[in-house]
């Protein structure tokens, strides 16, 4: 049972507009949200968190909501650069702070010039 | 910024054949790791949680006797795969973090493959 759901495995954007990835979640217990950004031969790089008493966190140009109700996170990304192309993952996590992370398949960002 | 190495990044090894993966926390110390297994076009799967000084603990559907995980070091965990078969072929990724509340570091991986 995938918990963590990114149902777009694909999204192409071009350079200076906004980038949106999506993330829904079966888990109610999940109490912090993470998004990792990973490079072809490297391992998952963390970008933002939010934890689920917020429902928005910003750093930069990376923004994440969070919407409880209906179990369902996006990352922002504006504006989107050619450097942002990569594979996006989402993560959960149950009363484990950052650890035990459940992830899901991920969504493959290509920001094109 | 905090750095967690992995090695090897690609073991091809025939059946049969033991396979150790190390993974370092290179500037903080973890006593905690944490080893996922990645299938094709698949998410990353949490397979055991390595403890410094005590015995690992695994998910469920995961052999720990497949999957030995040692961590005998506050900055070192070993996960050994005894006795590999095809059906072990995947990649292994390992992270580690400087405190709970603290985002988990991860290795580049380790792409296995077993003939």
């Amino acid at each position: 049972d995938q918990q963590v759901k990114q149902n777009s495995p694909s999204l192409s954007v071009q350079e200076g507009r906004i980038s949106i990835l999506n993330c829904d979640y079966t888990n109610s217990m999940f109490d912090y949200f993470l998004w990792y950004k990973k490079y072809p031969a490297e391992g998952p790089t963390f970008l933002i968190s939010i934890s689920s008493i917020k429902d928005k966190n910003e750093d930069g140009r990376f923004t994440v909501f969070l919407n409880k109700s209906a179990k369902h996170l996006s990352l922002h990304i504006v504006p989107s650069q050619p450097g942002d192309s990569a594979v996006y993952f989402c993560a959960a996590s149950a009363d484990t702070g950052f650890q035990k992370l459940v992830f899901g398949t991920g969504t493959r960002l290509l920001v094109s010039p | 910024g905090a750095v967690v190495s992995q090695h090897p990044s690609r073991v091809i090894c025939k059946s049969g054949t033991s396979v150790k993966i190390e993974c370092r926390s290179l500037d903080f110390q973890a006593t905690t790791m944490f080893w996922y297994r990645q299938f094709p076009k698949k998410s990353l799967m949490l397979m055991a949680t390595s403890n410094e000084g005590s015995k690992a603990t695994y998910e469920q559907g995961v052999e720990k006797d497949k999957f030995l995980i040692n961590h005998a070091s506050l900055t070192l965990s070993t996960l050994t795969v005894t006795s590999a078969h095809p059906e072990d072929s995947s990649f292994y990724i390992c992270s580690a973090g400087p405190g709970r509340d603290q985002p988990q570091h991860f290795g580049d991986g380790t792409r296995l493959s077993i003939l």
